[in-house]
């Protein structure tokens, strides 16, 4: 089964808003079981918002997420320089397949 | 403190195999779903396999079907991925993570062991 759809890059500068989108179909992304990761170079994932919209303790709330149909999206408000790292969307799958992965989406805080 | 330590990664040649372990500290192991996860060089984060909190649910990855065991001792607080006949495309950082309990996401990660297949 393909990957979820994420644009490869996004930019932002010091103190705005971005957003990554992350398609899929009615079969995973349309479920309300959409996690969002951080990742830095060399370092393991960090959950950043999980069930489609909530934040684990300790994440920052300038991270939200949110979905339309069967996109998703993650957006980080008040860009930082540490919030430059890979993002990825990662939901569940009626298929046999389960668990779904996007392509990464990098970020740039210019 | 929740801490997933993997081990058994190193260099193998195409066909051969490899056990990775997953050892679970700081946490009640037996109450979560498992996962492996995997990241080739460059590339995307790649799920490979899931197991229940009781090991009596599995699913894997179509590119490991076949060639990939998850198992889990619950007693020794401890996750396994059995690798076989490995193909030079498995070569990738394999992560073992903790699922959350009634919610889709992964909360811990371990910091990966390194799986090289070279011809």
């Amino acid at each position: 089964q393909s990957a979820l759809t994420q644009p490869a890059s996004v930019s932002g500068s010091p103190g705005q808003s971005i957003t990554i989108s992350c398609a899929g179909t009615s079969s995973d992304v349309g479920y309300n079981y959409v996690s969002w990761y951080q990742q830095h170079p060399g370092k393991a994932p960090k959950l950043m918002i999980y069930d489609v919209n909530n934040r684990p303790s300790g994440v920052s709330n300038r991270f939200s997420g949110s979905k339309s149909g069967n996109t998703a999206s993650l957006t980080i408000s008040g860009l930082q320089a540490e919030d430059e790292a890979d993002y990825y969307c990662s939901s569940y799958t009626s298929s046999s397949t389960l668990v779904l992965f996007g392509g990464g989406t990098k970020l740039t805080v210019l | 403190e929740v801490q997933l330590a993997e081990s058994g990664g190193g260099l193998v040649q195409p066909g051969g195999s490899l056990r990775l372990s997953c050892a679970v500290s700081g946490i009640t192991f037996d109450s979560h779903e498992m996962y492996w996860v995997r990241q080739a060089p460059g590339k995307g984060l790649e799920w490979v396999s899931y197991i229940s909190s009781s090991g009596s649910t599995i699913y894997y990855a179509d590119s490991v079907t076949g060639r990939f065991t998850i198992s889990r001792d619950n007693a020794k607080n401890s996750l396994y991925l059995q690798m076989n006949s490995l193909r030079v495309e498995d070569t990738a950082v394999y992560y073992c993570a903790r699922g959350l309990i009634a919610a889709w996401g992964l909360d811990v990660w371990g910091q990966g062991t390194t799986v090289t297949v070279f011809s």
